[in-house]
């Protein structure tokens, strides 16, 4: 069964802290994306990563970073977290060169950060 | 560039009726369009997809959806709803020349006995 973990599915933390949400693919995928997900506002692409060591921003980089230093894992670095990064956090894989011909992109169960 | 949006963020039915979520998209080449679900507490995953082969798509547990070029649509069907259908629903476009997809904004699918 194809499986894609993230690592903490809850998660509470104080403005200023460094914060750092891990994700984990079993599938031997190229391509690995952070999403965040707002009520209203659906998803939206933080990072692109098609390698690894290779990343590319999404439409809301602004605060986040992320690390790809092997190809099963993708990390997302919040340095400094504020209030307004208060969200849902959804990890998610596909092949490289498949996803617009099949949509199929598989996605964690959701990182649920809440900053003070 | 690629787009889509979704009409309605709640849409509330009785179970057995039908469920109707409209998505419209927009697209400079001929798409490829996608409806995700995500049930409470969990990731996405692909209920279905139009790649350009027949306009009426069928998915997983009973849904379907019509790729209409005349009206730009690709609203998605259910003839009876179910309790387990709550959920939230995105349609999704392909970026094209990329391995992106872009997600309209979600439709939140409530059942009632």
């Amino acid at each position: 069964d194809v499986k894609v973990t993230q690592s903490s599915r809850y998660l509470v933390k104080r403005t200023g802290e460094k914060v750092f949400l891990e994700c984990v693919q079993d599938m031997d995928h190229e391509n690995m994306f952070w999403y965040r997900q707002d009520p209203g506002l659906g998803l939206r692409l933080i990072y692109f990563s098609y390698d690894v060591k290779m990343k590319e921003k999404g439409d809301i980089p602004e605060g986040y970073s992320v690390s790809r230093e092997k190809k099963e894992r993708f990390s997302l670095i919040l340095e400094s977290a504020s209030t307004n990064q208060t969200s849902m956090y959804l990890c998610a894989s596909s092949l490289r060169g498949r996803t617009v011909s099949t949509g199929e992109l598989f996605f964690g169960e959701g990182s649920r950060l809440t900053v003070l | 560039a690629q787009s889509v949006t979704q009409l309605g963020s709640h849409v509330s039915v009785s179970e057995g009726a039908l469920v109707l979520l409209r998505c419209n998209y927009s697209s400079s080449v001929p798409p490829y369009l996608f409806w995700y679900v995500q049930y409470p507490n969990q990731g996405l995953q692909l209920l279905l997809k139009y790649t350009s082969a027949a306009t009426l798509v069928k998915g997983i547990n009973g849904f379907e959806a019509e790729f209409k070029k005349s009206e730009t649509s690709f609203h998605l069907t259910k003839p009876s709803a179910h309790m387990s259908d709550a959920a939230e629903y995105f349609c999704a476009v392909s970026q094209i020349g990329t391995d992106k997809l872009i997600f309209g904004t979600g439709t939140r699918l409530q059942v009632f006995p």
